[in-house]
């Protein structure tokens, strides 16, 4: 059974910096990982998508990276702006299991001016 | 194109009474599925579809029932609502492929 895990539960950083959330999972036989942001009350949205035969992504100040065979994902943000403070959540979709997502808790970011 | 599409965006029911959460994409995606989201809990897999007139048990699927009779349409029922169902439901849908999976806006139920 694929376990995701996201570290840390909670970051606050100031403007400008560059911070890195981490995302961890027990099955290497993973199609893809797929990072979201959800701002309070709100649906996901997605962030960028990895496939397993890729090592990263990225989109604007958004870069991710995906080892299969460490079992870990990282969200890298860029000069980080008040408007990047949401909820960041990792899922990967298995190998024997490609329509089901397995979520980690998520890591709640703040980004203070 | 509108995406994914959730119905209704909330929802008071009392202790007993049943429901139907509507879910519809116009993507033309085989694979469907629906999550509720607790605070400490993550999003957990609740039913999924994976083409039209298949669906399967998730991670926490009693008290819910889902059809699947067309690639549009996943309606979730809840047969008899508790108040350990109130939560924050999401209906999301897979692409083939890339597999990228696309969520609607949520529904936040709550069970008195």
């Amino acid at each position: 059974k694929q376990e995701v895990t996201q570290i840390p539960a909670a970051l606050s950083v100031p403007e400008g910096e560059n911070l890195v959330l981490n995302c961890s999972f027990t099955d290497s036989a993973i199609y893809n990982l797929q990072w979201f942001r959800q701002d309070p009350g709100k649906g996901l949205t997605s962030l960028l998508l990895i496939q397993s035969s890729q090592r990263e992504q990225t989109s604007g100040r958004l870069n991710a990276s995906l080892d299969k065979s460490s079992g870990r994902s990282t969200l890298y943000i860029a000069a980080s702006q008040p408007g990047d403070s949401a909820t960041y959540l990792c899922a990967g979709s298995g190998g024997t299991s490609y329509g089901k997502l397995t979520f980690g808790q998520g890591t709640i970011l703040t980004v203070h001016p | 194109n509108a995406g994914v599409t959730q119905t209704p965006k909330f929802q008071v029911l009392k202790t007993g009474q049943s429901m139907t959460l509507q879910c519809a994409q116009d993507m033309n995606h085989e694979y469907m599925s629906w999550y509720r989201q607790d605070p400490g809990m993550g999003l957990r897999l609740i039913h999924y579809s994976v083409g039209a007139g298949i669906t399967d048990q998730g991670e926490v699927p009693n008290g819910y029932n889902v059809s699947r009779s067309t690639t549009e349409d996943f309606p979730l029922r809840l047969l008899s609502a508790a108040p350990s169902q109130t939560s924050v439901y999401f209906c999301a849908s897979l692409g083939q492929g890339l597999g990228e999976a696309f969520f609607g806006q949520g529904t936040r139920l709550t069970v008195v």
